[in-house]
This record gives structure tokens, C-alpha cells and sequence, in this order.
């Protein structure tokens, strides 16, 4: 079974500086997709970026990028130039090959922004 | 465009009693899925709709059902209901021919007293 495992439960970066959320998986699958979403308190989640398993590049999504490691199972998510808003929990989701619409979800980690 | 709509927000219900969540998908979606999210956590996979039918589930009772409409809006139906059934109810929808990318709603509070 693909596992999504989060280990920061709480992360804070200064505004206008950079924070790296990390993020590992498991799965015996070649073919995926990973995502990053975000929910703030309004609670609705809300897809920041997404990451095709069979493109080498990494995305980026204007300040949100990620660094995605296939082989060592890790998908880590950037944030460049922190705003207040980016204050949320993030969460970090698997979705198999299958054309399931099944995502598997993190435990998430909460990233505070401090002015 | 109006985007994936839940009702209702808020929900407060007793023991043993029977709950109905209420999705409409995003203009444009044909498949809807339900997830449950306690507190602190992150979402879990209930099932999945589409062609008014029950696709894929995840790892729950028969206590949880669904359904789905003509019009691709769906219903999330939960019996005797018990305290750890408390969690916010996200529901989201995508299209799947394309299988593009889930959208969510703001989600229900299910609060069980």
C-alpha cells in the first residue's frame, strides 16, 4: 500500500525569506502523481502544485517549486519569498496511476509566517 | 464559475442518528469524491462517484453510502452515527476523462454529540 509520510509537524519562516517543506512516499508504482495542496483556516484545500512522476524537471508554480527525487521516494515543496497568506497547513498527497481519484494525504505540517 | 459547493456547513448530530452531506462539483466535473478529515489530520478517502455509480472506496463501514445525481451532484449518507464519525467532510470533483487534478470544497463540520 503507497504510504505519504510528512515530518514536520510545524515549520515558521520569516517573511519575505525561503522554507522547504518536506515530504516522503512510498509506492511500488513507476507511473504517479504527487501534489502539494494547501488549507487555511477557510479550510478548503487548494492544489499549489502538482508533479507528473514521469518528468524529470521539477515544477514550479511562480514562488512554489518543488524538488522532486524519484528514486529516493521525496518530494519536497519551496517557498520562495514568504507572504502572510502562505500561512496554512500543507499538505502533501499521492494519487496512483489508476484513474482512481483516490489521493493519499500527509499528515500535514503547519507553516506559521512571522512579519 | 462557481467552484465546488458543500452543505451544509455545519452539522451538529447525536449518537446513533443519521447525517446527509450535500456536494455539487465544479461546472464542468463528472466525478466526485468524499474524503474525512479529523482534526489535526490529513484527509482520508471515503469513495468515489462517477456515472452515478460507486467506483472506488476506501477503507470504511457500510455505515458511510453515497450517492450521485444526472447532474453529477452527489450526497454523502452516514448512519448510526458514532462519535468518532466527528471530522470535517471534504468533498471534491474533477473531471476524469482528463483525469485532471481534484478540486475541493470548503467541507462540512460534523460534530457528534
Amino acid at each position: 500500500a503507497q504510504t505519504v509520510t510528512q515530518s514536520q509537524p510545524e515549520m515558521s519562516v520569516q517573511e519575505a525569506e525561503t522554507v522547504t517543506l518536506s515530504c516522503t512516499y512510498d509506492t511500488s508504482e513507476s507511473d504517479y502523481y504527487l501534489f502539494w495542496y494547501k488549507q487555511p483556516p477557510s479550510r478548503q484545500m487548494i492544489l499549489v502544485i502538482r508533479q507528473e512522476a514521469y518528468k524529470q524537471q521539477n515544477a514550479t508554480e511562480n514562488r512554489f517549486s518543488v524538488n522532486f527525487q524519484k528514486a529516493a521516494k521525496s518530494f519536497s515543496l519551496k517557498i520562495s519569498d514568504s507572504q502572510l497568506g502562505d500561512a496554512a497547513m500543507y499538505f502533501c498527497a499521492y494519487h496512483g496511476s489508476g484513474n482512481t481519484g483516490k489521493l493519499i494525504f500527509g499528515q500535514g505540517t503547519t507553516l506559521q509566517v512571522k512579519p | 464559475d462557481a467552484g465546488v459547493t458543500q452543505s451544509p456547513t455545519h452539522l451538529i448530530k447525536t449518537r446513533g442518528q443519521q447525517v446527509t452531506l450535500r456536494c455539487s462539483p465544479k461546472s464542468g466535473h463528472d466525478t466526485v469524491s468524499w474524503y474525512q478529515q479529523a482534526l489535526g489530520q490529513g484527509p482520508q478517502f471515503i469513495f468515489q462517484y462517477y456515472e452515478e455509480e460507486e467506483r472506488q472506496r476506501g477503507n470504511f463501514p457500510d455505515r458511510f453510502s453515497g450517492h450521485q445525481f444526472p447532474n453529477y451532484s452527489s450526497e454523502l449518507n452516514v448512519n448510526a452515527l458514532l462519535l468518532g464519525d466527528s471530522a470535517l467532510y471534504l468533498c471534491a470533483s474533477r473531471l476524469r476523462l482528463r483525469n485532471s487534478p481534484l478540486h475541493f470544497g470548503n467541507g462540512t463540520r460534523l460534530t457528534v454529540t
